[in-house]
């Protein structure tokens, strides 16, 4: 069975701190995508990064770095000097190969940022 | 990327009516369209996948005479949520795969039941 988990809930940090999200995943599947999304107050959900599981070069995008570890199942985002605009819940989740296009969603984690 | 939009954005109804919510893609051709619920602080919640010409597919538990989904073209799919009851207010979110990344899901901007 697919599973995604996000242990942290919620999380809460003074601005400029550096902050790291979790995400562990279970599969039994050799090809899978992982991904992140974020959801801000508005609700709207914003596509923040995917990665296929053949693919473990880690990634950073401006604030943002991405550590993906087969070897822990593990794809960890963390945002760099935080700030109040990255207030939002984020969403870890998994796809596995195939024609199945259903996501495996975390339960999110709450962060915080304070001014 | 991907555009997908939801109308509309916000409705209140009374319990016993029908609310339809609309889900387009703007810029790309989905054949298939994700259909989600959301709870105050909880994870999305898969109700539906809806698949263009053919009948949706419901996930386990989902009323599917209660949540009509309409897969009418290309570009739009419906749900339709009838007879609603205050329970069935929530937060609906659609999502459609996109062509450049096929593995891709974008997001509309969610719809908020609220049925009084």
């Amino acid at each position: 069975a697919q599973k995604v988990t996000q242990a942290q809930t919620e999380i809460s940090v003074v601005e400029k701190e550096d902050v790291t999200l979790d995400c562990v995943y279970e599969t039994r599947d050799t090809t899978y995508y992982l991904f992140w999304y974020k959801q801000p107050p508005s609700g709207e959900l914003v596509f923040l990064i995917r990665r296929n599981s053949f693919d473990e070069q880690n990634e950073i995008s401006g604030r943002y770095s991405w550590n993906f570890q087969k070897s822990t199942s593990s794809f960890n985002f963390t945002i760099t000097a935080s700030q109040v605009v990255d207030s939002a819940v984020y969403f870890c989740a998994l796809r596995g190969a195939g024609n199945n296009r259903k996501l495996i969603w975390g339960l999110g984690t709450s962060l915080a940022v304070n001014p | 990327g991907a555009v997908v939009s939801q109308h509309p954005s916000r409705v209140i109804c009374k319990s016993g009516t029908s609310v339809k919510i609309e889900c387009r893609s703007l810029d790309f051709q989905a054949t298939t369209m994700f259909w989600y619920r959301q709870f105050p602080k909880k994870s999305l919640m898969l109700m539906a996948t809806s698949n263009e010409g053919s009948k949706a597919t419901y996930e386990q538990g989902v009323e599917k005479d209660k949540f009509l989904i309409n897969h009418a073209s290309l570009t739009l799919s419906t749900l339709t949520v009838t007879s609603a009851h205050p329970e069935d207010s929530s937060f609906y979110i659609c999502s459609a795969p996109g062509t450049r990344s096929t593995d891709t899901q974008y997001f509309g901007p969610g719809t908020r039941l609220t049925v009084l």
